[in-house]
C-alpha cells in the first residue's frame, strides 16, 4: 500500500467504551499530525509528533490518548467520549526539513452514540 | 486562529480558468502560502506553495504579490472534479513539524 492509510473508515462507539484508530504511512515520512473536523468547523489540529516525539497537543481533552510507536504508525486512544466529539479524524504525515506538505489518510468518521 | 482570509464560495464554468483569491496581510517574512483541497468526506490534498515567486505543477498556479499580503490560485481549466474547499494557510517551510491552520476556506462549485 502506498500513502497514507487509516483504520476503521467508520466507527460507532459509546461513551463508555475504549477505542483506537490507527494512522499508517508508507512514504518514509519523520513527522506525523492528527486533525479533528467536526460537522461545518475548519480542520482542527490535535497533536503533532516529530520523530516519535509529541511536540505540540493542542489543548486536546485527556479522553483524546495519541501514541507513536515508530515514525510509520500513530493511535489516537479514545476513551469515555462525548457525543460531541463525533467528527472526522484526519491522520497526516510529513517530511521535516525539506517543507510543510502534509499527506492526508480518507480519516476515520466517529459516531459517539 | 486562520491567518487568511478568502471568500466562502465561487462558481466557475468547466473549462474555464478557476481564480480563488486569499488574504494574508499578516504574513511574516518565513511564512510560506500554502493551498489544499479537500474533495466532500475525504482527506485535504496539498496543491502547491510559494515564498514570493510565483509558482506553477501540474494542478495549478500561484501568484502572490509583490508585496506578499494577497495571493490567487489559479485551476487553469477547471473540470467537475475540481468541485471542492480550497484552503490557503501560511505556514513556516522546513525545520520542524509544523501543524497547519485552516480557516474555512473557499467552497469552489464547477458548474457543466
Amino acid at each position: 500500500e502506498t500513502g497514507v492509510t487509516q483504520t476503521p473508515r467508520h466507527l460507532v462507539m459509546g461513551m463508555t467504551n475504549k477505542k483506537s484508530l490507527k494512522c499508517e504511512q508508507h512514504l518514509g515520512h519523520n513527522a506525523m499530525y492528527w486533525y479533528k473536523q467536526s460537522a461545518k468547523k475548519p480542520l482542527e489540529l490535535m497533536f503533532v509528533y516529530s520523530l516519535e516525539e509529541r511536540v505540540e497537543n493542542n489543548s486536546v481533552p485527556s479522553r483524546f490518548s495519541p501514541e507513536c510507536p515508530n515514525s510509520s504508525h500513530l493511535f489516537l486512544h479514545l476513551h469515555t467520549l462525548q457525543p460531541e466529539d463525533s467528527a472526522l479524524y484526519l491522520c497526516a504525515s510529513s517530511r521535516q526539513g525539506i517543507n510543510n506538505e502534509q499527506f492526508f489518510g480518507p480519516g476515520t468518521r466517529l459516531t459517539v452514540l | 486562529d486562520a491567518k487568511t482570509t478568502q471568500p466562502p464560495s465561487m462558481d466557475c464554468a468547466e473549462g474555464r480558468a478557476a481564480n480563488l483569491p486569499c488574504n494574508h496581510s499578516t504574513i511574516s517574512g518565513n511564512e510560506y502560502v500554502y493551498w489544499y483541497r479537500q474533495i466532500h468526506s475525504q482527506g485535504p490534498q496539498y496543491i502547491i506553495h510559494g515564498l514570493k515567486n510565483n509558482e506553477t505543477n501540474e494542478m495549478a498556479s500561484l501568484i502572490i504579490t509583490e508585496d506578499r499580503k494577497s495571493s490567487t490560485l489559479i485551476l487553469p481549466h477547471a473540470t467537475l472534479r475540481d468541485t471542492a474547499v480550497y484552503y490557503c494557510i501560511v505556514s513556516f517551510s522546513g525545520g520542524g513539524a509544523d501543524g497547519l491552520t485552516f480557516g474555512k476556506g473557499t467552497h469552489l462549485i464547477i458548474q457543466p
